[in-house]
Order: C-alpha cells, then sequence, then structure tokens
C-alpha cells in the first residue's frame, strides 16, 4: 500500500503562536509533497509543492513566511504555521508521491484551530 | 489551465435511489481522474480512479467513466445507502513536474433513509 500520515489530526493553539504538522510517508520514499487548505464546506487549494532537499513551491497567494515548509528527508515534511491567528484556522490537507511523475496519496488532515 | 467544474449541491437523495453526480473537466495532455470522499470530520479517501481515456473507474458500488470526448467523469452509483452521506470530489492530476492534484467544488449527498 501507499500509506501517508499525518500529526496531529487537531490542534488548538493560542493566538500568536506557532504550530507544526507533520506529513510522513509510511510505507514509500516521497520525493514529492503537497500541502493543501481546506475552509469550511469549500474544496481543497493547494497551497505549496516540496521537493525533497530543496525549497517549497508555493502558489500564488499564500504566505510563505507565514506557513514554512520543510521537506527534510524521503519520508517527512513539515508545515508550521507561524503567529498563528483565528483566520488560520482550516483543515490541512498533506499529499505524497514517490517520484516527480507517480500519483499522489493523502493524508487524513489535520484540523487546526486558533483561539 | 486545469479545473475541474462539478454538480452544485447539496444532493439529497432517499434510500435506494440512482445517483449520479456530474463532473466536466479542462486540461491540456491526458490527465488522471479521480474521485474522492470526505466523510464529516474526516480527511479524503480515494473512491476510485481512471487513468486513460475509456477507463471505468469502480469501487462500492460506485463507477465512473473517463469520457475524453466530453471531458468528463460522472459518479454514479445504482442504490445508495444512508452511509453514503458525505462530500464527493472530483479531481484531475497531471504531471506538470509533480502530481499537483486539482479539485473541484464537491457535492455534499445527503441520503435518507
Amino acid at each position: 500500500g501507499a500509506v501517508v500520515s499525518q500529526h496531529p489530526s487537531w490542534v488548538i493553539c493560542k493566538s500568536g503562536t506557532s504550530v507544526k504538522i507533520e506529513c510522513r510517508s509510511l510505507d514509500f520514499q516521497a520525493t514529492t509533497m503537497f500541502w493543501y487548505r481546506q475552509f469550511p464546506k469549500q474544496s481543497l487549494m493547494l497551497m505549496a509543492t516540496s521537493n525533497e532537499g530543496s525549497k517549497a513551491t508555493y502558489e500564488q497567494g499564500v504566505e510563505k513566511d507565514k506557513f514554512l515548509i520543510n521537506h527534510a528527508s524521503l519520508t517527512l515534511s513539515t508545515l508550521t504555521v507561524t503567529s498563528a491567528h483565528p483566520e488560520d484556522s482550516s483543515f490541512y490537507i498533506c499529499s505524497a508521491s514517490r517520484t516527480v511523475d507517480t500519483e499522489a496519496f493523502f493524508g487524513q488532515g489535520t484540523r487546526l484551530t486558533v483561539v | 489551465g486545469d479545473s475541474v467544474t462539478q454538480m452544485e449541491g447539496p444532493v439529497t437523495l432517499s434510500e435506494e435511489a440512482f445517483l449520479t453526480i456530474n463532473c466536466t473537466y479542462t486540461a491540456t495532455g491526458y490527465p488522471s481522474l479521480f474521485w474522492y470522499v470526505q466523510y464529516p470530520g474526516e480527511g479524503l479517501q480515494l473512491l476510485l480512479k481512471a487513468t486513460k481515456a475509456d477507463d471505468k473507474g469502480s469501487n462500492k458500488g460506485f463507477e465512473a467513466t473517463y469520457r475524453k470526448e466530453t471531458t468528463s467523469f460522472h459518479l454514479e452509483k445504482g442504490s445508495v445507502q444512508v452511509s453514503d452521506s458525505a462530500v464527493y470530489f472530483c479531481a484531475l492530476s497531471r504531471n506538470t513536474g509533480g502530481f499537483k492534484t486539482i479539485f473541484g467544488a464537491g457535492t455534499r449527498l445527503f441520503v435518507k433513509a
């Protein structure tokens, strides 16, 4: 199989703090990982693409200094929401693919609530 | 750019009714097409996929056929159950230096007993 796991599944944090979300490929090595954001009752919007060992590529309108992405190994990518505010509350989902030209598999998502 | 358009919801059906959720896409080349399902409070689950024209994806009684001539990938199920209540996302994926997945807006399905 191809299992992608996110941690935590949900997190509540205070406004102004930073939160780190992990995305792990459990049974395969992922050259490329993607991060998506889903607002309530809306579709998923791609935030950024990360390739192992290089800087992430952010989609237009996504603040790279606010949403820090690190893909330091072939099985782990992290998304850090810095100085979180209530408007950052959302459902964040990652996906991972073995190589640049193979299908991506999705994690179960992380629900972030900033209070 | 690539895009996916699916019918707006919510769709409300009685148990055992026939389900169709329309999905059309715009893309250059030959994308792979997917249907994902999201149950309340959960992440995405891949429901079915098709990777080339005329392929039929099927799973759990759901099916969809990749129609290149009409650029469509409509989801169908002959007899829905209450447990099928969820949000369904049509999506495409194409290798553009990485398999980005482009999602439709999602269609919420309610099935009444």
